[in-house]
């Protein structure tokens, strides 16, 4: 298995520009869910996805667009980058709800940022 | 909401000391406990949970870890550590019974010196 793959590992972006972060799995994980990481502030959840469908927001969803139409891929979309959104982010998945699937595998990040 | 705080930010340990993180949690409800690691350019990885059972939880690497429920702490502890433990480690809770969403500490970056 591959486990959680990000791409690209890097990108810059001119602020206004928009773009998609890709996110996919190759374990069969109904939740999968977007961090970005900032220095001093751990990891901060953006949006989550229990199942194919279905997306909820996070603690810092504005600016972000989500969507889960496979159980494999959860893409994340910047609408109209800012230099707030200068981060590290990433994608991670986990089996379910119950309690031996509340690990999240985590994938390589991707370093954004916006000038 | 369910919030973790871990107080040291930045900890410089000589080879062979040992380690003590500290991680505190708010939530009135039963939890599942984490914690991860992130070496430099890399990922985070799980280094230990704790889910029910056993307060004392032993991870990867030599790491363990303890659920003292009156206090609401998950502490980290390693008896020796080694300068490839240098790295940032990020505690985790999750509280049960909801959507799987894990809430994390700000991190504790480690720097083993030789």
């Amino acid at each position: 298995n591959a486990g959680v793959t990000q791409t690209p590992k890097f990108q810059v972006l001119k602020t206004g520009q928009s773009m998609t972060l890709q996110c996919a799995q190759d374990m069969n994980h109904e939740y999968m869910s977007w961090y970005r990481q900032d220095p001093g502030m751990g990891l901060r959840l953006i949006h989550y996805s229990v199942g194919a469908g279905i997306t909820d927001q996070g603690e810092v969803p504005n600016g972000y667009n989500v969507s889960r139409s496979t159980t494999e891929d959860f893409p994340l979309r910047l609408l109209s980058a800012a230099p707030s959104q200068t981060s590290v982010y990433f994608c991670a998945s986990s089996p379910g709800w119950g309690s031996k699937g509340n690990e999240q595998f985590f994938g390589p990040g991707t370093r954004l940022t916006v000038l | 909401a369910q919030s973790v705080s871990q107080h040291n930010h930045h900890v410089i340990l000589s080879e062979a000391a040992s380690l003590e993180l500290g991680c505190n949690y708010s939530y009135g409800g039963t939890v599942n406990l984490f914690w991860y690691v992130q070496y430099p350019g890399q990922h985070l990885q799980l280094l230990l949970k704790y889910f029910s059972g056993d307060p004392l939880v032993k991870g990867i690497k030599g790491f363990e870890a303890e659920f003292i429920k009156s206090k609401f702490s998950f502490n980290l502890r390693k008896p020796s550590v080694q300068w490839s433990d240098t790295a940032e480690y990020f505690c985790a809770v999750k509280s049960t019974g909801t959507a799987s969403k894990l809430t994390f500490g700000t991190g504790t970056r480690l720097q083993v010196t030789l």
